[in-house]
């Protein structure tokens, strides 16, 4: 079994529709987790942490974290074809040296 | 805040050459950053742990003599892809994470392409 888990899609959503993107992870020491941005040919980017159980809201983006069910999402409210992507799940573990574990990375295509 | 740079951010060389690809955190210091690789269509791998002062971490399978791996201050870690061959060509990135973090989010330079002939 992966660490970090991810559906690597295609995902295909209408403009303007809600994205979920979902991530599950193996180890229940896992502290914190990410979720990264990445476009074709870029760099990743930091998009959203959480750490504590529940919902995060940050603009159109809402992560969603449960420990218990080890299972974290991303939310993408109001789709817009500039968020097509791939969305990469990151954890840390905690006793790794700060190592952040990656899922595969979820493609995201939003349609006009 | 939290930017980290690269350069540079793309690089041609000869066989049998090395490179060196440095990467800097701008506006915050850095502990710790991370030198990961990616080839087309795959996702991150992680090559190596890097601690200010001292000797960098490698992962299993990377080799630390042709991957040499610098973290001489708190804004600055280099990698230096030695007698590197058409293999070796992919997209190098890095990422940092600030001393003032205590969950762990890591800031990623913009990479760097290399492609050996």
């Amino acid at each position: 079994q992966k660490e970090v888990e991810q559906n690597s899609g295609p995902l295909s959503v209408p403009e303007g529709a809600i994205a979920s993107l979902n991530c599950t992870y193996s180890d229940r020491g896992s502290q914190s987790f990410f979720w990264y941005r990445q476009y074709s040919g870029k760099s990743p980017e930091l998009i959203m942490s959480i750490y504590s159980n529940g919902d995060k809201e940050d603009g159109r983006f809402t992560a969603q974290l449960n420990k218990a069910s080890q299972y974290v999402s991303l939310l993408i409210r109001d789709s817009q074809p500039s968020d097509s992507a791939t969305y990469l799940c990151a954890v840390n573990i905690g006793n790794q040296g700060g190592k952040l574990i990656f899922g595969q990375g979820t493609e995201l295509s939003v349609k006009p | 805040g939290a930017v980290v740079s690269q350069h540079p951010s793309r690089v041609i060389c000869k066989s049998g050459t090395s490179v060196k690809i440095e990467c800097r955190s701008l506006d915050f210091q850095a502990t710790t950053m991370f030198w990961y690789r990616q080839f087309p269509k795959q996702s991150l791998m992680l090559m190596a742990t890097s601690n200010e002062g001292s000797k960098a971490t490698y992962e299993q399978g990377v080799e630390k003599d042709k991957f040499l791996i610098n973290h001489a201050s708190l804004t600055l870690s280099t990698l230096t892809v030695t007698s590197a061959h058409p293999e070796d060509s992919s997209f190098y990135i890095c990422s940092a994470r600030s001393a003032a973090s205590g969950m762990g989010e890591q800031f990623f330079g913009p990479g760097t392409r290399l492609t050996v002939l």
